[in-house]
């Protein structure tokens, strides 16, 4: 299947800073990449979806101004965790597609994140 | 997107096929069916898809019933790096369509 590379894989943040997370498609251009969280013992939660050159869709309840999505180009999403707070800990797993020729969704290998 | 609805958790022994049934009773004609695995602390794998004809690759079996309200996916040879949670979901097949995650079926393969 095609890859989607994510980065960091562990990070360790103090409260108040902010972490971005990159998700690459490696082979693929993808159209559409998809944000998930996931808390321990939990299911993944989409936050949000976003379509190459265009803002993303957020889904309820998940703070805009909080989680900056940028996705800028056709191979390429970050996520950006502003004045993070212990609560913000969690699993974040993107997923990236190319809508144009309706392929699965592949997944990278997620970024746990901690904030201390 | 459909409803799935799967049991929490199954066994299998390991070189035995592991069977993990799924119910989408509310599926539209034009939903298809998507089976991904999470391995532990690790992101989702996809497995297979289908939408009324069964499929079968390399990793597994989907056979899905007539009336497409359920579906079962096969592993035909278990193995331990089989354990994980597996996920069966109903979407749309197009453009930016999200993935909605059930709690899945954790299946653990006992040696």
């Amino acid at each position: 299947g095609a890859v989607v590379s994510q980065h960091p894989s562990r990070v360790i943040c103090k409260s108040g800073t902010s972490v971005k997370i990159e998700c690459r498609s490696l082979d693929f251009q993808a159209t559409t990449m998809f944000w998930y969280r996931q808390f321990p013992k939990q299911s993944l939660m989409l936050m949000a979806t976003s379509n190459e050159g265009s803002k993303a869709t957020y889904e309820q309840g998940v703070e805009k101004d909080k989680f900056l999505i940028n996705h800028a180009s056709l191979t390429l999403s970050t996520l950006t965790v502003t004045s993070a707070h212990p609560e913000d800990s969690s699993f974040y797993i993107c997923s990236a597609r190319d809508g144009r020729v309706n392929t699965e969704a592949f997944f990278g290998q997620g970024t746990r994140l901690t904030v201390v | 997107d459909a409803k799935t609805t799967q049991p929490p958790s199954m066994d299998c022994a390991e070189g035995r096929a592991a069977n993990l049934p799924c119910n989408h009773s509310t599926i539209s004609g034009n939903e298809y069916v998507y089976w991904y695995r999470q391995i532990h602390s690790q992101g989702p794998q996809y497995i297979i898809h289908g939408l009324k004809n069964n499929e079968t690759n390399e990793m597994a079996s989907l056979i899905i019933t007539e009336d497409r309200k359920s579906s079962t996916l096969i592993l035909p040879h278990a193995t331990l790096r089989d354990t994980a949670v597996y996920y069966c979901i109903a979407r749309l097949n197009f453009g930016n369509e999200k993935l909605t995650f059930g709690t899945g079926t954790r299946l653990t393969i006992i040696p």
